[in-house]
Order: C-alpha cells, then sequence, then structure tokens
C-alpha cells in the first residue's frame, strides 16, 4: 500500500513570511495529491489539489507543485496570515487516501 | 443545506460496550469512509464503501465493523475488541474514490 511521509511535523513562521511543506509518497501508481487544513477542534477541509498530469497549480497564495519522478510534492503558502495558523495534512491516492502525519504551522504576528 | 454530519459530538462509554457513531450525508456521494485520528498521527483509515451493500476494511479495521444499507448513511460500531478506542472519529464522502472527500464534523469518543 500506499505510504506519505510529510515534513516537518511542525513550522513556526513570521506573519508575511512563506511556508513550505513537503510530502513523498511510495507508490508511482497513485496519481491524486490533495492538501487539507484542520484548524483546531474542527473538521479537515481541501484547500488545494493536484493530479499526476499537472506539475504545478496555484489558488492565490497557495502553491502546489508535484514531482512524479522522485515521488515528492510540496504545499507553498506565501505571505503568511494568522488565519493560515492550522494542521496540513498532504495525501496521495492510488485506490484509496493515505494521509501524512500532517504539519502543525503557526504563523506568529 | 447539503453536507456531512455525524452525531453525536462527544460520546462517553465505558470498557467493555458497543458504541455506534452516525454518518449521514446528503451529497450523492458514492463513497463514504471513516478514519480515526489521534494526536500526531494524522488520519488513518479504518473502512471504506465504494457503493450501497459493499464495504472494504481499511489500515486499522480490527476491533470495528460497519454497514452501508443507505447510500446516504455508513454507521460505525466501536466493539469491545477495539483495544484502545478512545479517539477522534471522521466520517467522509466523495463522489469516486479518487475525488475530493468530504469531513464530518467528528465524533470524539471516550472510553473509561
Amino acid at each position: 500500500g500506499e505510504n506519505v511521509e510529510q515534513h516537518p511535523s511542525t513550522l513556526s513562521v513570521q506573519e508575511g513570511d512563506s511556508a513550505v511543506i513537503k510530502c513523498t509518497y511510495s507508490d508511482s501508481a497513485s496519481n491524486y495529491f490533495p492538501w487539507y487544513k484542520q484548524e483546531l477542534g474542527k473538521r479537515p477541509q481541501l484547500i488545494i489539489d493536484i493530479r499526476s498530469n499537472v506539475g504545478e497549480k496555484k489558488d492565490q497564495r497557495i502553491a502546489v507543485t508535484l514531482n512524479k519522478t522522485a515521488k515528492h510534492f510540496s504545499l507553498h503558502i506565501t505571505e503568511t496570515q494568522p488565519e493560515d495558523s492550522a494542521v496540513y495534512f498532504c495525501a496521495a491516492d492510488d485506490y484509496k487516501l493515505s494521509f501524512g502525519a500532517g504539519t502543525t504551522v503557526t504563523v506568529r504576528a | 443545506d447539503g453536507g456531512i454530519t455525524q452525531s453525536p459530538k462527544y460520546l462517553f462509554r465505558k470498557e467493555g460496550q458497543n458504541v455506534t457513531l452516525s454518518c449521514e450525508q446528503n451529497l450523492n456521494h458514492d463513497a463514504m469512509y471513516w478514519y480515526r485520528q489521534d494526536p500526531g498521527q494524522g488520519l488513518r483509515l479504518i473502512y471504506y464503501s465504494q457503493i450501497v451493500n459493499d464495504f472494504q476494511k481499511g489500515d486499522i479495521a480490527e476491533g470495528y465493523s460497519v454497514s452501508r444499507e443507505k447510500k446516504e448513511s455508513f454507521p460505525l460500531t466501536v466493539t469491545s475488541a477495539q483495544k484502545n478506542p478512545t479517539a477522534f472519529y471522521l466520517c467522509a464522502s466523495s463522489m469516486g474514490l479518487a475525488d475530493e472527500q468530504y469531513f464530518g464534523p467528528g465524533t470524539r469518543l471516550t472510553v473509561t
């Protein structure tokens, strides 16, 4: 089955700086890579996703890049704001989603 | 108002008792999932169902059971065989297995 590793486990950034979270996966058959954001006490919500036929995707301050050869993908958040503070999960899909362990992002005002 | 709901939000049980967690969706999604979330461990898949009357074990199915008699409903039973049942349980649904998953608000189960 798929194994997804996510780094770092915690990330503290100054407001306005960028944040980068990296994930690797093991199954070369995976072709769907979503990112979820979970605020404290709330449900995970999809913030961006990418499929294997695309190398990069952007949505305002959020971007995701995918390197299928190296089997890794990354989330980039630019101009971070306090409301970006949350736990972020990456996932990879072969026939079902496998999640990384999560990254707790803290944006310092 | 479309969405996915779980009840109750908090649940307390004594050790040795079975307990059933509810999950309902009105999104007309075919696929439904149950995840367990423990601190620092991300989301681990318990069971999933691709279609009514069919379900498959996930990565940590031992001590759990499910049913899928209706498209809208996917209840999870935590049995007394589950050695460490205290956790946050999340239900999700999607159109198909490789599609965006929508999560319910979760049920926090405490077993003492």
